[in-house]
């Protein structure tokens, strides 16, 4: 079945990069995306990578796709208080399935 | 960018009553529209997919007629939740598609007394 599962803590110090892990399970999947869920808003997309890729930089965000192992990550480098928000990764199929978030909490 | 809204922001209401959320791009013409609703601890899910001038399109396990969608414009979907119960409280997020990029709304947080 479809399951995308990330794990759903993560916090770091003002100026180090964060990690957000995702692991999914539909090997069929087009693209895969990251998005961002500050309080009260919706998501935000913040970037996406295409399942024939296995890196994509853009600023300070790096997507790495592991296909074989169905892992994907986003790196934040020099992560920045205003970063602290829920981390959604999510697969598209014919559907975009999302993970469980990740609450990133950044500390001074 | 395109830009989405959803009203209301926040609704609380009795049980047994119903509650229409309604879901607008701004500033582009979206054919589709989603549903999603977020669970506490688990993340979002699908509800359903919203098509201008057709039927509502559910996901299993949805309850089409307890979670009434109507798409009558290029711009507006609406989300009825008939009857509702304590169970349906719950964030309700939409998303319009736009080139087949989805940008979301705001949500709308439904609290069931």
């Amino acid at each position: 079945g479809e399951d995308v599962e990330q794990s759903l803590f993560l916090s770091v110090r003002e100026g180090d990069s964060s990690v957000i892990n995702c692991t999914y399970t539909d090997s069929s999947s087009t693209y895969l995306y990251w998005y961002k869920q500050e309080p009260g808003a919706g998501l935000q997309l913040l970037t996406y990578i295409f399942s024939n890729m296995d890196m994509k930089q853009d600023q300070r965000l790096t997507v790495l796709l592991n296909k074989k192992d169905k892992h994907l990550s986003l790196r934040i480098a020099d992560t920045q208080t205003g970063d602290s928000a829920i981390y959604f990764c999510a697969e598209d199929t014919d559907k975009l399935i999302f993970g469980t978030g990740t609450r990133l909490q950044v500390f001074p | 960018g395109a830009v989405v809204s959803q009203h209301p922001s926040r609704v609380i209401c009795k049980s047994g009553t119903s509650v229409k959320i309604e879901c607008r791009s701004l500033d582009f013409q979206a054919t589709t529209m989603f549903w999603y609703r977020q669970f506490p601890k688990k993340s979002l899910m699908l509800m359903a997919t919203s098509n201008e001038g057709s039927k509502a399109t559910y996901e299993q396990g949805v309850e089409k007629d307890k979670f009434l969608i109507n798409h009558a414009s290029l711009t507006l979907s609406t989300l009825t939740v008939t009857s509702a119960h304590p169970e349906d409280s719950s964030f309700y997020i939409c998303s319009a598609d736009s080139y087949n990029e989805q940008f979301f709304g705001p949500g709308t947080r439904l609290t069931v007394l």
